[in-house]
């Protein structure tokens, strides 16, 4: 079973919207979750981090996330055709010697039609 | 620098070539990280650096693999023999000291193609 999974998508959506990304994870005892967003050609860039059960808000962005269900997942409102990227959901896991590293899921696709 | 920063930012190498790639940190950042990231896909975790040493390197595919980071700084990924699958973008990545309560800041990454 992979670490984290995505719906590899793509996932398109009318300017307006709401983008739905959904992500899942494996290991129960992560406690640390992140969504980067990476435009196509470029380097992953953070955009929201989220610890604890339940929503978090920045924007036109929300994170929720579910840890009986072992789930996260992102909402963007009013969607801009800017917001056309990949989506990747990480999660802290542990490496070798007790170090963290970020595991990453396959991405999301997102399209935004105007 | 502003930024992390990755050397070179293209390379098209023959099979069977060794290549190089660098990553200049953020200054002041312990942390490094390397990814590899093939068309369509997510990130494949590499090696984990804490100043100069290694603790973690499970991510390494083979032993044609190599990664060193000197004086806390810069970190050399090489790749012997290259072969076609190694062709990808291979991200750098730094933070101020592990991820838990850190931002981790990538550079753009070096776009490899082996032919």
């Amino acid at each position: 079973q992979k670490e984290v999974e995505q719906n590899s998508g793509p996932l398109s959506v009318p300017e307006g919207a709401i983008a739905s990304l959904n992500c899942t994870y494996s290991d129960r005892g992560s406690q640390s979750f992140f969504w980067y967003r990476q435009y196509s050609g470029k380097s992953p860039e953070l955009i929201m981090s989220i610890y604890s059960n339940g929503d978090k808000e920045d924007g036109r962005f929300t994170a929720q996330l579910n840890k009986a269900s072992q789930y996260v997942s992102l909402l963007i409102r009013d969607s801009q055709p800017s917001d056309s990227a990949t989506y990747l959901c990480a999660v802290i896991g542990l490496g070798q010697g007790g170090s963290e590293k970020l595991v990453f899921g396959k991405g999301t696709k997102l399209t935004v039609n105007p | 620098g502003a930024g992390v920063s990755q050397s070179p930012s293209n390379k098209v190498t023959e099979k069977g070539k060794d290549v190089e790639l660098r990553c200049d940190p953020i200054s002041g950042h312990t942390a490094l990280y390397w990814y590899r990231q093939s068309l369509g896909q997510g990130l494949e975790f590499l090696i984990y650096f804490q100043g100069n040493s290694a603790p973690d390197k499970s991510g390494l595919p083979s032993d044609r693999f190599s990664a060193e980071r000197t004086g806390g700084s810069v970190s050399t990924l090489t790749i012997q023999r290259t072969q076609q699958e190694d062709s990808a973008v291979y991200l750098c990545a730094s933070s101020r000291s592990g991820i838990s309560g850190n931002t981790i800041y990538f550079g753009e990454g070096s776009w490899l193609t082996v032919v």
